[in-house]
C-alpha cells in the first residue's frame, strides 16, 4: 500500500506561484500523479511522473525524486479559477492509485 | 475528448434498499475501476476490474458490494444492502493500460452522489 501526506491547505494571490508538496511511502512505485478537484466534481488529471525531474505543461509543473519520495507540483500565475483541491496519488504496479487528503488551493484577488 | 459517463449522477435511497451505480468507461479501455468519497475525506480505492473479473478490491469492497459488467459497454457497481455511512460521491475510472508507457492515468467519471437515509 501507499502513505500519501500532502498540506491541508493553502493560500496565494492572484498572479502568484504556489508550491503542493507530497510525500510518499510506498511498496511497488509505478508513478505519481496530481489531480485537480472542485468541490462535487471528479478529478480531473493534471500531470504524471514516474522518473525522477520536473515535468512541465503550462503554468502547472511537477516535481519527483524517488529516492527521498518527494513530489511537488507548481501552480504559476495564479487564476481565480485555479481555487481547488489538488490531489496527489501513488500508484502502484498493480495501478491501483491510492489518494492523498487533498490541498485546498485558495486564490485571492 | 472521450468520457467516462456514469448515471444517475444523484441516488437517494433508503437503508437496507439495493442500488446499482451505472458506468460507461471510454470504449477502448480495458481496466476499470470503482473508487470512492466520503464528503469532506479523500478519494479511496474499492476495486479494479480486468478481463470480466475483479483483479484487486480494498478492505472497503466486503460482500455487500460487487461489480459487473454485463454487457460490452456499461460496468456497474451494486451495494446489496445500503447503510448510512455507505453515503459518498462514487466514481467510475477507466484506463488502458497495454502500454505501461501510458501517462495520463485514468480517465474519472463525473461520479454518482449516493445518499443513504
Amino acid at each position: 500500500g501507499q502513505n500519501i501526506d500532502q498540506p491541508t491547505e493553502m493560500t496565494a494571490t492572484e498572479g502568484a506561484i504556489v508550491q503542493i508538496n507530497c510525500t510518499y511511502q510506498t511498496s511497488g512505485f509505478n508513478g505519481l500523479f496530481w489531480y485537480q478537484q472542485h468541490a462535487g466534481e471528479a478529478p480531473t488529471f493534471l500531470s504524471y511522473n514516474v522518473l525522477d525531474g520536473l515535468e512541465e505543461k503550462g503554468r502547472f509543473s511537477s516535481f519527483l525524486s524517488r529516492s527521498k519520495g518527494y513530489s511537488y507540483l507548481l501552480l504559476k500565475e495564479l487564476q481565480m479559477k485555479d481555487s481547488a483541491s489538488y490531489l496527489c496519488a501513488g500508484r502502484s504496479n498493480d495501478y491501483k492509485l491510492s489518494f492523498g487528503a487533498g490541498t485546498t488551493v485558495t486564490v485571492r484577488a | 475528448e472521450p468520457e467516462v459517463t456514469q448515471t444517475p449522477s444523484h441516488q437517494v435511497t433508503q437503508m437496507g434498499q439495493e442500488v446499482i451505480l451505472r458506468c460507461v468507461p471510454i470504449s477502448n479501455h480495458l481496466y476499470f475501476y470503482w473508487y470512492r468519497q466520503i464528503l469532506g475525506q479523500k478519494v479511496e480505492f474499492l476495486v479494479s476490474f480486468y478481463n470480466n473479473e475483479i483483479s484487486e478490491k480494498s478492505e472497503i469492497f466486503d460482500d455487500q458490494f460487487s461489480v459487473e459488467r454485463p454487457d460490452g459497454s456499461n460496468f456497474t457497481l451494486k451495494i446489496r444492502s445500503t447503510k448510512l455511512e455507505d453515503s459518498a460521491m462514487y466514481f467510475c475510472a477507466s484506463s488502458v493500460r497495454e502500454d505501461r508507457g501510458e501517462v495520463d492515468g485514468y480517465t474519472f467519471g463525473s461520479g454518482t452522489r449516493l445518499t443513504v437515509v
